[in-house]
């Protein structure tokens, strides 16, 4: 079981904007930075957001980040079937000294 | 342009050791803004993050894992390593190795994974 919660899967058609919620606690989200990372089949995590809502070079702005108290949510906008893909929050838990991952969330695009 | 690569056995045995070295180019594994960590992937399923050291050795760990793990580093060949003790099953997954950014938490540069599988 991951310290921090998703949603198993969300799903929306091209075009459309989508957003997948990451929850932790006051030990992690609430008082640490969030990133959040695609992975698209058969390849490695790739950043896509860092320090809550800050985008690597090369990341379109399609992709946002945003917090609130000890949740945090990823935002897709006019979606593409090259969205489709499985996202990851990570923070770091200062209670466990250590990083922490959601357990992912599968992006359909329909 | 920072590249990682993993390399290691890809077949473990249980009970056994498994070993894994990220070898880093295009970059000082000295650079003070930086950790160097591993995560793993079971198949089919979410990520999980091991550890990180900064070069000096000061380290990090899992505390699920953290008594069959060590995280080492060797600045002279810009590697860092893995030694995970005492496998299982359980234990077969992909592994990452990736830089962590200090400032902000994340790991911004990624291996490309290796697959270990631990089996007899």
């Amino acid at each position: 079981q991951s310290v921090l919660t998703q949603p198993p899967s969300v799903s929306a058609a091209p075009g459309q904007k989508v957003t997948i919620s990451c929850s932790g606690s006051s030990s992690n989200i609430g008082n640490n930075y969030v990133s959040w990372y695609q992975q698209l089949p058969g390849t490695a995590p790739k950043l896509l957001i860092y320090d809550i809502n800050k985008r690597p070079s090369g990341i379109p702005d399609r992709f946002s980040g945003s917090k609130s108290g000890t949740s945090a949510t990823l935002g897709i906008t006019g979606l593409q079937t090259g969205d489709e893909a499985d996202y990851y929050c990570g923070s770091w838990d200062s209670s466990l000294s250590a990083g922490v991952f959601g357990g992912g969330t599968k992006l359909t695009v329909l | 342009q920072l590249q990682l690569q993993e390399s290691g056995p890809g077949l473990v045995k249980p009970s056994e050791t498994l070993s894994l070295t990220c070898t880093v180019s295009g970059g000082s594994i000295t650079n003070s803004n930086y950790c160097w960590g591993w995560i793993r992937q079971p198949p089919g399923k979410g990520l999980e993050w091991i550890g990180t050291i900064f070069y000096s050795g000061r380290t990090y760990y899992n505390p699920s894992l953290k008594s069959r793990v060590t995280i080492s580093v060797d600045t002279s060949k810009n590697q860092f390593s893995l030694k995970l003790s005492s496998v299982t099953a359980a234990d077969t997954s992909v592994y990452y190795c990736a830089r962590h950014v200090r400032s902000s938490g994340s790991e911004d540069y990624w291996g490309q994974g290796t697959l270990v599988t631990v089996s007899s």
